[in-house]
């Protein structure tokens, strides 16, 4: 069972359209970090949230860590094919400050 | 360019061989990993180091073994590999393993086994 648990699995989407991804846990994490891979090479950093119910943009990517410090989001809006590729999650847990990778959503954006 | 860097970027090695990975960040961080991502399957942590000290060996066969001679190098020695263990291996980087750290992956080395 994994640690967080990322949705959907798979996201197939249109040039322009919107899209969101979710990563959720049961456990409390002390910061959270969202990653884009693409195929042969290695994951590539996009964002690290710390606090509960924070908010970052960074361009048509918008993350959001819950209140709670057990969830997140990645939205895209009008999404491009320059976005296809694996989104990771990754949190340390509150604690023992041990990392966890969801499994990972695989967009891809057609032109 | 990421700061962290990996050689050889792809590997083909018979079962009898001898190789290794090489990682080298630059990013004055204080702990390195190895990580092994397979197709399908969710990232997998082999090993990490802090301060050059091993903290965690996530039950990796000793085939793998890796080196860390100081805070900005990392190896992996790779002998008698099984088919099975072709894949994708990332080196990644951090500052000491605290609240809030974030780690930094390097492009990767694709390992084949033949």
């Amino acid at each position: 069972t994994q640690l967080l648990e990322q949705s959907p699995q798979f996201l197939s989407i249109q040039e322009g359209e919107n899209l969101t991804v979710y990563c959720n846990s049961s456990s409390v994490f002390s910061s959270l970090q969202w990653y884009r891979q693409e195929p042969g090479e290695g994951p590539v950093l996009l964002v690290t949230v710390v606090t509960g119910g924070e908010v970052k943009k960074l361009k048509r990517l918008t993350f959001q860590f819950g209140d709670a410090r057990k969830d997140s989001s990645l939205h895209i809006t009008a999404a491009q094919p320059g976005d296809t590729g694996l989104y990771l999650c990754a949190g340390v847990t509150e604690g023992d400050y041990k990392l966890s990778f969801g499994a990972g959503t695989t967009v891809t954006v057609r032109a | 360019e990421t700061g962290v860097t990996q050689t050889p970027r792809h590997l083909v090695m018979g079962m009898t061989n001898k190789k290794s990975l090489k990682c080298e960040q630059h990013l004055g961080h204080n702990a390195m990993y190895w990580y092994k991502q397979s197709a399908k399957k969710p990232l997998e942590l082999m090993f990490v180091y802090s301060l050059e000290e091993r903290v965690e060996n996530n039950s990796v066969p000793s085939r793998f073994s890796p080196e860390c001679p100081n805070s900005s190098h990392l190896f992996l020695h790779l002998h008698t590999l099984q088919p099975e263990d072709s894949a994708l291996y990332l080196c990644a980087s951090s500052l000491r393993r605290d609240r809030g750290y974030t780690i930094y992956f390097g492009e990767g080395s694709w390992l084949t086994v033949v």
